[in-house]
């Protein structure tokens, strides 16, 4: 069945370097997928978005690089900040059947050190 | 503030209770999701509204919950015979129809 997963829990990096979050689905009939960052006590914020006819798409310190051939897809911030903290889920819409729900993956913890 | 909003931030219930949680969307947004969340998981998709429509259920929504959208602008979610599993987050989301789905602070519930 469909499934979007990532392959860490956490994620600890120093302040100033670059964090690549990554995450793996298996259905290759998902077209869109987005990158959500959850503070605590929040609701999930929109990042970043990209559509299976893309394979990079560039935001403010933020890539999103989605690679079809093994279903894998990954997030990059650049000089991560204390700020961007927070959990980080992929979500992938198009495989469940419906053209309209999200599916998300479990999460990875992202935590800056000083 | 412009965003999606949903009241209340956290309910405390006992366990055979009923609940009821109010999400307002972004003005202009048609479309609008419930999600729920538990610990350390992303959100999972319950239900979903095109304006006044209900047009997709999860499989996770039992006939224990039900959720409205009358006039096509706010949407309640209501439980009726809360269980100690019903414990969770519950995010609102809204979208036009080609973007984006922005989500709101979410209603924490816990059940005693």
């Amino acid at each position: 069945g469909e499934s979007v997963g990532l392959h860490l829990p956490t994620l600890s990096v120093q302040e100033g370097d670059n964090s690549i979050i990554n995450c793996a689905y298996s259905n290759s009939a998902s077209d869109y997928f987005i990158w959500y960052k959850q503070e605590s006590g929040k609701g999930p914020q929109f990042i970043i978005d990209i559509r299976s006819n893309m394979d990079k798409r560039q935001g403010q310190r933020v890539t999103v690089l989605l690679n079809k051939t093994v279903k894998h897809l990954s997030l990059q911030i650049a000089a991560t900040q204390p700020g961007d903290s927070a959990v980080y889920f992929c979500a992938e819409k198009g495989s469940s059947g419906s053209a309209r729900q999200l599916t998300f993956g479990s999460g990875t913890q992202l935590t800056v050190l000083p | 503030d412009t965003g999606v909003s949903q009241d209340p931030r956290h309910k405390i219930t006992k366990r055979g209770q009923n609940v009821t949680f109010r999400c307002d969307p972004i003005s202009e947004h048609n479309r609008l999701y419930w999600y729920r969340q538990t610990l350390g998981q992303g959100p999972e998709f319950l239900t979903y509204f095109q304006n006044e429509a209900q047009l997709e259920k999860s499989r996770l929504l039992s006939d224990r919950f039900s959720a409205e959208r009358p006039k096509g602008s706010f949407s309640t979610l209501e439980i009726q015979r809360t269980e100690q599993g019903d414990s969770a987050m519950y995010l609102c989301a809204s979208s036009d129809t080609y973007n984006e789905q922005f989500f709101g602070p979410g209603t924490r519930l816990t059940v005693l």
